[in-house]
Order: C-alpha cells, then structure tokens, then sequence
C-alpha cells in the first residue's frame, strides 16, 4: 500500500500569514486520486480539494494544491482564524485507499 | 441537502459482532459509491471498506479484509458495515461517506458512530 507521510506534524503560524502543507507519498500517486480534507475538533472531516485542483463547494480560494508523482503541497494563501484544524492528504492505488497521518495547524 | 446518518455503534467484547448502518437522503443513491472511514480516539483518519453505486464492487482496507463486510441496500437508501471478530484496535467513531466519483474523494460524511471494543 501507499504510505503518505504528511509534515510538519504541527504548524503553529498567525492568521493572515502563508501556510504550507506537505504530503510525500511513498509511491507515485495520480493528482487525479489525491484529495485533501479539514477536520474540526469534535466535526466530521470536510472535503477541501481534489483531483489536480478542484475544490469542492463552498472552499474559498485561499485554499490551492499543487505538485505531482510523489510530492504535493496544500497551500492556504492567507490564514483565517477558521482555517486553525487539522488536514488530511488521501489518495488511491492499488485498489486501496489511504490518508496521511494529518497536520495540526494551530494559532501561534 | 445530503444527509448521511449513522446507527449501530457501541460496545462489544473482543471476538463479538456489531452491524452499522448508515442511512441516506438527499441524492440518488444508487448513482454513488459509498465508503466507510473510521477514526480511533484521538488518531487520524483510516480507510476501512468501499462498495460501488450498484453493490458490485467492493475493496476492504487489510486490516479488516476477512473481518468485515460492507453491503448496501438501494431500495432503502442504506450501507451496511458488517463487523465480526472484533478487536481492540477496531475502537474508532466509524463515518459513512458519499464518494464523489469512484473511488476518491469523499464528498459528504456522516456525524459518525462510536465503537467501543472492550471487555
């Protein structure tokens, strides 16, 4: 299976200032079947974007990927107090599906 | 408005079985395939099982291949995981989702159902 390992563990950064997320997978992935969520203490994980860079309803632009084969980056422009969550990478192959072990994005 | 409702959750011995069930509204259920991702206290998100719009095809996460078995019910707009042989390890809150287009992302989620594996 497809190991995703997300960094750094935890961000600590201000709102207004630039977040960078990483995800290296242990094998190359399709941006097609690569997908980043937000999870919310005590919420259910939300869909932020997939595929080569779509976003789903609702997600603002601030929100953007990028990357390809085995490195990719979720980037949030300009930080929100409601972007401070954790994050999840998922991607498919194999006939399996996996998700990174997250990133913890806290108001510094 | 998508609805995805969860039941079934709750405590079971090591070795028992438990059934969920994840109950739709909302959208044509039969044009989507459906997924269960399951979360143990205080840990990420993990995989466990997927099955297609018409109940066809199916992929189990290793971890619980042979264990449990996910099912649908189009007429009644459900999704069925069937969880025997439970393990310690299997406590999680269990979330249903609807996949957006096969087999990833997962568009909308349930609120989840707690499992508790325990003696």
């Amino acid at each position: 299976e497809i190991v995703l390992t997300q960094s750094p563990g935890t961000l600590s950064l201000s709102p207004g200032e630039r977040a960078t997320l990483s995800c290296r997978a242990s094998q190359s992935v399709s941006s097609s079947y690569l997908a980043w969520y937000q999870q919310k203490p005590g919420q259910s994980p939300r869909l932020l974007i997939y595929g080569a860079s779509s976003r789903a309803t609702g997600i603002p632009d601030r929100f953007s990927v990028s990357g390809s084969g085995t490195d990719f980056t979720l980037t949030i422009s300009r930080l929100e107090p409601e972007d401070f969550a954790v994050y999840y990478c998922q991607q498919y192959g194999s006939s399996a599906i996996t998700f990174g072990q997250g990133t913890r994005l806290e108001i510094k | 408005e998508v609805q995805l409702v969860e039941s079934g959750g709750g405590l079971v011995q090591p070795g028992g079985s438990l059934r969920l069930s994840c109950t739709a509204s909302g959208f044509t259920f039969n044009n989507y395939a459906m997924t269960w991702v399951r979360q143990a206290p205080g840990k990420g998100l993990e995989w466990v099982s997927s099955v297609s719009g018409n109940g066809g095809t199916t992929y189990d996460a290793d971890s619980v291949k042979g264990r449990f078995t996910i099912s649908r019910d189009n007429s009644k707009n459900m999704v069925f995981l069937q969880m025997n042989s439970l393990r310690a390890e299997d406590t999680a809150i269990y979330y249903c989702a609807q996949v957006k287009k096969w087999p990833i992302p997962l568009d909308y989620w349930g609120q989840g159902t707690l499992v508790t594996v325990s003696s």
